[in-house]
């Protein structure tokens, strides 16, 4: 799908470096996430935001720390990972407060490895 | 959120129908069926959703049994590109969706 754009696609730092993570969503949503999906393991929601506002958090560590400046843009700013923060890293939109049930669309993530 | 069973793996012929189970025997009254798919490198991509009516569209049907417990994911004419892992997952209302290993689906030629 294009209307969830992530960019890097991959992402190599050191344990040490600071980088953030983009989400675009061009489909008009007002609500965008972050998920988690390490290898062998099932995407982890880790947060929620809901007309820029971030409605959960879902026990996520401080080192990464996510931003919203407006319904279309979403950030996920990391400092000081660990070597098992590398993952692929999902951004989401939907709209929500339709009524009906709306899905959730994805873009294609970025991988981020930690050295 | 109910939880899921899905079979680890299955095999399916190009150009045959791809019939992908999905046990949710805890689904509560209001919680609708989803089924995602993730081809590798990418991020995951809606397939369709239901409540308790059988639902249809470009890319799949899905088919509810009456008491809710089970569904069936039909790929009506599977292609190689239909190879992928698919996910199975039941939601209520909340946001969260809560994806388990899914069924990994490959179509032989």
């Amino acid at each position: 799908e294009t209307g969830v754009t992530q960019t890097p696609r991959h992402l190599v730092m050191g344990m040490t470096n600071k980088k953030s993570l983009k989400c675009e969503q061009h489909l008009g949503h007002n609500a965008m996430y972050w998920y988690k999906q390490s290898a062998k393991k099932p995407l982890e929601l880790m947060f929620v935001y809901n007309f820029k506002e971030q409605t959960e958090n879902n026990s996520v560590p401080s080192r990464f720390s996510p931003e919203c400046p407006n319904s279309s843009h979403l950030f996920l700013h990391l400092h000081t990972l660990q070597p098992e923060d590398s993952a692929l890293y999902l951004c989401a939109s939907s709209q929500e407060g339709a009524g009906e049930h709306q899905p959730q669309h994805f873009g294609d993530g970025t991988r981020l490895s930690i050295l | 959120d109910a939880k899921t069973t899905q079979p680890t793996s299955m095999d399916c012929a190009e150009g045959r129908a791809a019939n992908l189970p999905c046990n949710h025997s805890t689904i509560s009254g209001n919680e609708y069926v989803y089924w995602y798919r993730q081809i590798h490198s990418q991020g995951p991509q809606y397939i369709i959703h239901g409540l308790k009516n059988n639902e249809t569209n470009e890319m799949a049907s899905l088919i509810i049994t009456e008491d809710r417990k089970s569904s069936t994911l039909i790929l009506p004419h599977a292609t190689l590109r239909d190879t992928a892992v698919y996910y199975c997952i039941v939601r209520r209302g909340a946001q969260k969706l809560v994806f388990g290993q899914g069924t990994r689906l490959t179509i032989n030629p």
